[in-house]
Parts: C-alpha cells; sequence; structure tokens
C-alpha cells in the first residue's frame, strides 16, 4: 500500500458482501466519470466509467451510479472477492475539454475480510 | 495491457541533483500525461503532451519540465530536485476511443534525500 498512504477513508467489508463506494465531485462541467482500482504497488487500472447522459451502468460485478443533481458518483462491487482489496479512484473530466485531464478524487481503501 | 513502460522503477537522489523519468509507448497514443501521487493528495496531473513537441501544464507543474520529440517518448526531468518531490510518478496514455480514459504505467518511485 505504498501508493496511497495512510489518510484514506477504508470501507472494511465481509467476503461475498456487496461494497458501496461514494465519490463526491464538483466541477459541473463534467460529464464524463471514472471508477479506477489501484493495487499496491500498481499504477491505476479502469475498471468502469459513465458518461453524463446515463445515470446507471452495469459491468461484471460492478455497477456505477451517477446523481448529477447532487454530484455524487458511487461504485457497487457485488459478492466482494479478496481480490478487490485496494483502493479506489473516481475521476472525472469535461470530454472535449483540453487534452481531456481527468481530476482525481482522493480515493478509498476497500479490505476485504475472509 | 496498454503497452506503457516507465523507467526507471526506483530511483533515490540527493537535493539538488538532476532526474529524468521516461516513458515509453509502443502504440502511437497521441496524448501522454506525467501524475504524481502523494498521501492525502491523490494523483495530480504534472504535465501531459497532445503530441510531438506539444506539451502543456497541469496543476502542480512548477519544478518539472516535459520533453516529446518522438510519439513514444514522454520525459519528465527534475532540473534541480528537492525533498518536497519525493513521490509515486506515474505516466499514462489516453485510449484511443473519444471519451477520457486513462491507461496507467506502472509508477516511478522517487525520493530525495
Amino acid at each position: 500500500g505504498e501508493n496511497v498512504g495512510l489518510h484514506l477513508p477504508t470501507l472494511s467489508v465481509q467476503e461475498g458482501d456487496n461494497s458501496i463506494i461514494n465519490c463526491a465531485y464538483s466541477n459541473s462541467a463534467s460529464d464524463y466519470f471514472i471508477w479506477y482500482k489501484q493495487e499496491s504497488g500498481k499504477g491505476p487500472q479502469f475498471i468502469i466509467d459513465i458518461r453524463s447522459n446515463m445515470d446507471k451502468r452495469q459491468g461484471q460485478r460492478v455497477t456505477v451510479l451517477l446523481n448529477k443533481t447532487v454530484k455524487h458518483l458511487s461504485l457497487q462491487i457485488a459478492a466482494t472477492q479478496p481480490g478487490d482489496s485496494a483502493v479506489y479512484f473516481c475521476a472525472e473530466t469535461p470530454i472535449g475539454a483540453a487534452g481531456n485531464k481527468l481530476t482525481f478524487g482522493g480515493g478509498t481503501r476497500v479490505l476485504v475480510k475472509p | 495491457d496498454a503497452g506503457i513502460t516507465q523507467s526507471p522503477r526506483h530511483k533515490v537522489t540527493e537535493t539538488g541533483t538532476p532526474v529524468t523519468l521516461r516513458c515509453h509507448q509502443t502504440e502511437n497514443h497521441r496524448y501522454m500525461y506525467w501524475y504524481r501521487q502523494d498521501p492525502g493528495h491523490g494523483l495530480r496531473l504534472i504535465h501531459y503532451s497532445y503530441g510531438v513537441k506539444d506539451t502543456d501544464k497541469g496543476e502542480v507543474s512548477d519544478g518539472y519540465s516535459v520533453s516529446r520529440s518522438k510519439t513514444e517518448d514522454f520525459l519528465l526531468t527534475l532540473e534541480s530536485a528537492t525533498s518536497s518531490q519525493t513521490s509515486v510518478y506515474f505516466c499514462a496514455i489516453r485510449g484511443s476511443g473519444n471519451t477520457g480514459e486513462l491507461f496507467f504505467g506502472e509508477g516511478s518511485r522517487l525520493t530525495v534525500l
């Protein structure tokens, strides 16, 4: 866990339970959102994305929900597994913005208990 | 695998010395990025490039310069390293779709003593 340090909010979840990770964003102009997973000693990995014209998108065991009214994004992981233990980041950008620069949230650490 | 290689993966240096980190990609992507990651700050953009010789600043560009003389390589240089630049540095490339997802390298841990 050297890459993200000691001050992250942590979600502790029992293996097999569902996890919900929340993210608040601040830029009203953002219309594209991504969730990344980062395991210890590795770079962030893309999990799932959503555009602002949707409020829900599902992937394999993951669902992203977007509430533009309150600028809130969540990631739901079904049947959490030990391999889901990682730090999860949300990221946002306005599509078409110069350079498509992503702005990242601070991250949430998920610990899966066997 | 987005074909991104960062080097060196680990480096320890002394304050005041120059340091260059290299990001190499094999898939001819136009956009490349350098981020730093620190406890309490998440990932912050340093510089990015939108083509050969075309670069722009991110939110934490002070003390850093970049160069992109060919598509596959994006170099990050610390002209005179300081202890505040101790961090993990990630290179990223933008995927070829029309959205904005980034694919990251494995990171370069830099320690400035």
